[in-house]
């Protein structure tokens, strides 16, 4: 099993902020990894897949770098509309996600 | 625009099996590359894969509840079903299918259903 570990488990940031989210594999998993957003109550939404490649819908401020083991999703000047859960998810061999890094309001 | 949406029992007793319907709409499992997953969260924690199937019938389970875990579908309803057996309290979660797409065997999810919570007691 690839164990994900994402962090910070939590996020303290004021609206405006850049904040940079990471996440690392255990064993390389090339780039076949893919960040989601969860808000309370809701289901997640995927927001990259393949590292980097932005998914529709998701806005610009938002982007996603990293291969082998060392990733980061990162937003340029969070909104807050923003603050949620953040899951890295790898599909290298059987899925396994992260346990999710919190952006909570400072 | 592909929608899902997960059906079934809210509650199950302990050691029962659990059947939960994704009905789905926007693709068919009739296609090739298309597929569905589906992945469990229990209250407050991270979320878990539990397994998926492909256009091809192919499925993939997750190797710690391979033995408890079978998925079917039924494309001339467009359904996917989730069997798991011997249900204990620390399945309680909510249970969310999800679109995947691609040739290869694992991928990323979306879109996902809104999920349905699932509580194990006697």
């Amino acid at each position: 099993e690839i164990v994900m570990t994402q962090s910070p488990a939590t996020l303290s940031v004021s609206p405006g902020e850049r904040v940079t989210l990471s996440c690392r594999a255990s064993q390389s998993v090339g780039i076949n990894l893919a960040w989601y957003q969860q808000k309370p109550g809701q289901a997640p939404w995927l927001l990259f897949y393949d590292a980097s490649t932005r998914t529709t819908g998701v806005p610009a401020r938002f982007s996603g770098s990293g291969s082998g083991t060392e990733f980061s999703l990162t937003i340029s000047s969070l909104q807050s509309e923003d603050f949620a859960v953040y899951y890295c998810q790898h599909y290298y061999s059987w899925p396994t996600f992260g346990q999710g890094t919190k952006v909570e309001i400072k | 625009q592909i929608t899902l949406k997960e059906s079934g029992p809210t509650l199950v007793k302990p050691t029962q099996t659990l059947t939960l319907t994704c009905t789905f709409s926007g693709f068919s499992l009739t296609t090739g590359g298309e597929g569905v997953g589906w992945i469990r969260q229990a209250p407050g924690k991270a979320l878990e894969w539990l397994g998926h199937i492909r256009w091809d019938g192919d499925t993939w389970y997750s190797p710690s509840l391979k033995t408890r875990l079978s998925i079917t579908k039924d494309t001339s309803k467009s359904q996917v079903v989730l069997t798991m057996t011997n249900m204990d309290p620390v399945d309680t979660a909510t249970y969310y299918c999800a679109h995947r797409r691609g040739w290869e065997l694992f991928k990323w999810f979306g879109p996902w259903g809104q999920g349905t919570l699932v509580t194990v007691s006697s």
